[in-house]
């Protein structure tokens, strides 16, 4: 009983393609997150959702777009896939959205390569 | 603009000894510290947090030390073992203001037995 479930793990396409990687929660949390891991290893957020609500949306390219079809689901679907674009994704959790003792609980990943 | 550094990338240490991960942070808004492990092909899971408050915290073998003057929070590990050897990311909050977690690059620890 995985807690964030990320699918794919793996994701190898051609430039300009579209692409969707979904992501699940079975902790009941109210706040769910898109980070990207780039070459340089540095965690960097996306988005972040607060019961199906966009909060945090940062300097991402709007090919980039997430959904929230409910609490426990935040998926990222990819539009005109750059080399760029290649890292790995990973998809987290936390049990609210702001305040300490707030840690988030991280999916396994998806390695992106676009080729 | 790193406000969360890891300014070694990694660190090798036998097993029985201690590891010490060192973290630096430039936002004087932080009040809230996270480290968290990662395994190959795995996401990180949240290892300990120290909150501005206190200047240390302490579970099990894992102690995290924040010195709030010199903007630096260490992670003790002691003793280490081989199942320690991980990547280790550092992550600060403002958890008044913008309260998603700024993440360092991380350290590859490494336990040798």
């Amino acid at each position: 009983d995985t807690a964030v479930s990320q699918t794919p793990k793996y994701l190898v396409t051609q430039m300009g393609n579209d692409k969707s990687i979904k992501c699940e929660q079975n902790l009941g949390h109210d706040t769910m997150y898109w980070y990207k891991q780039d070459s340089k290893k540095f965690l960097k957020i996306m988005f972040s959702y607060n019961n199906k609500e966009l909060i945090i949306n940062e300097t991402v390219p709007n090919r980039f777009s997430p959904k929230s079809p409910d609490k426990a689901h935040l998926n990222l679907h990819i539009n005109s896939l750059e080399l760029g674009d290649s890292a790995v994704y990973f998809c987290a959790s936390s049990p609210r959205l702001a305040g300490a003792y707030n840690e988030q609980f991280f999916g396994p990943g998806t390695r992106l390569t676009v080729l | 603009d790193q406000q969360v550094k890891q300014n070694s990338p990694s660190l090798s240490v036998q097993e029985g000894r201690i590891s010490i991960l060192n973290c630096d942070y430039t936002n004087s808004m932080f009040d809230y510290f996270l480290w968290y492990k990662k395994y190959p092909a795995e996401g990180p899971t949240f290892l300990i947090s120290i909150s501005s408050i206190k200047d240390k915290n302490e579970d099990g073998r894992f102690t995290v030390f924040l010195n709030k003057s010199a903007k630096h929070l260490s992670l003790h590990i002691v003793p280490s073992q081989p199942g320690d050897s991980a990547v280790y990311f550092c992550a600060a909050s403002d958890t008044g203001g913008s309260y998603i977690p700024t993440f360092g690059r991380g350290t590859s620890l490494i336990v040798h037995p």
